[in-house]
């Protein structure tokens, strides 16, 4: 079936670090893919979503390429802030399968100053 | 704008009891859907909806009820609460379902049964 791996967390940095948050997943054919981001005591809100091979998605300085030859749509960010600390969700979703999310297990990411 | 509301925030309930999480949205958005987040695990989906009078089960319904009586509503029902429902439930709507869609989510319900 379907499946979605991340990194383990939690990932601590010093500001202005290189961020990258590993991400592979398992589907037949060519799912779309998310990252979702999850600020402390709030629900989850899109980051960044690509739909097809190659595409890359982007904001707020983060980026994720989508590469169908690796299965994987790592995320990546070239300076942290303070308040990027969050936990980040990858995520795919099939066109055939009513827009529900497979999720991997989240990695916390923790920024200090 | 709303987006996608959820009542009550925070809960704790006895072994045994039951309770209703309600979720609500103002987008009008066909489908809906009910998650659960454990600590390290992501989230897994419990039901879904992709329309009013229709629901359907996700990965892990056992122990839960749905219903879908309208576009903007869509309760879940917990019968007889045990220790592992202990979690954080989110409620998500998206407009329509062809997989490539942004997912709106409420801010969460946290539940501890003890």
């Amino acid at each position: 079936g379907n499946s979605v791996t991340q990194m383990e967390g939690p990932v601590t940095l010093s500001e202005e670090a290189f961020l990258t948050i590993n991400c592979t997943y398992t589907a037949t054919g060519y799912p779309s893919l998310f990252w979702y981001v999850q600020y402390p005591g709030e629900g989850l809100q899109l980051l960044l979503k690509a739909t097809k091979a190659d595409d890359k998605g982007s904001n707020k300085g983060f980026e994720a390429t989508y590469r169908k030859e690796t299965t994987s749509f790592h995320l990546e960010k070239g300076s942290v802030q303070v308040s990027d600390s969050a936990v980040y969700f990858c995520a795919l979703s099939h066109y055939n399968q009513g827009g529900k999310l497979i999720f991997g297990q989240g990695t916390e990411l923790s920024v200090k100053p | 704008n709303a987006g996608v509301t959820q009542t009550p925030k925070f809960r704790i309930l006895k072994i045994g009891q039951s309770m209703t999480l309600q979720c609500t949205q103002d987008m009008n958005h066909n489908y809906m859907y009910w998650y659960r987040q454990d600590p390290g695990m992501g989230l897994k989906l419990i039901y879904y909806s992709v329309g009013a009078g229709i629901t359907d089960k996700g990965e892990v319904p056992n122990g839960y009820n749905v219903s879908r009586s309208t576009t903007e509503d869509f309760p879940l029902r917990l019968e007889l609460a045990a220790p592992s429902q202990t979690s954080v439930y989110f409620c998500a709507s998206i407009p329509e379902g062809s997989g490539n869609t942004e997912a709106f989510f409420g801010q969460g319900t946290r539940l501890t049964v003890v």
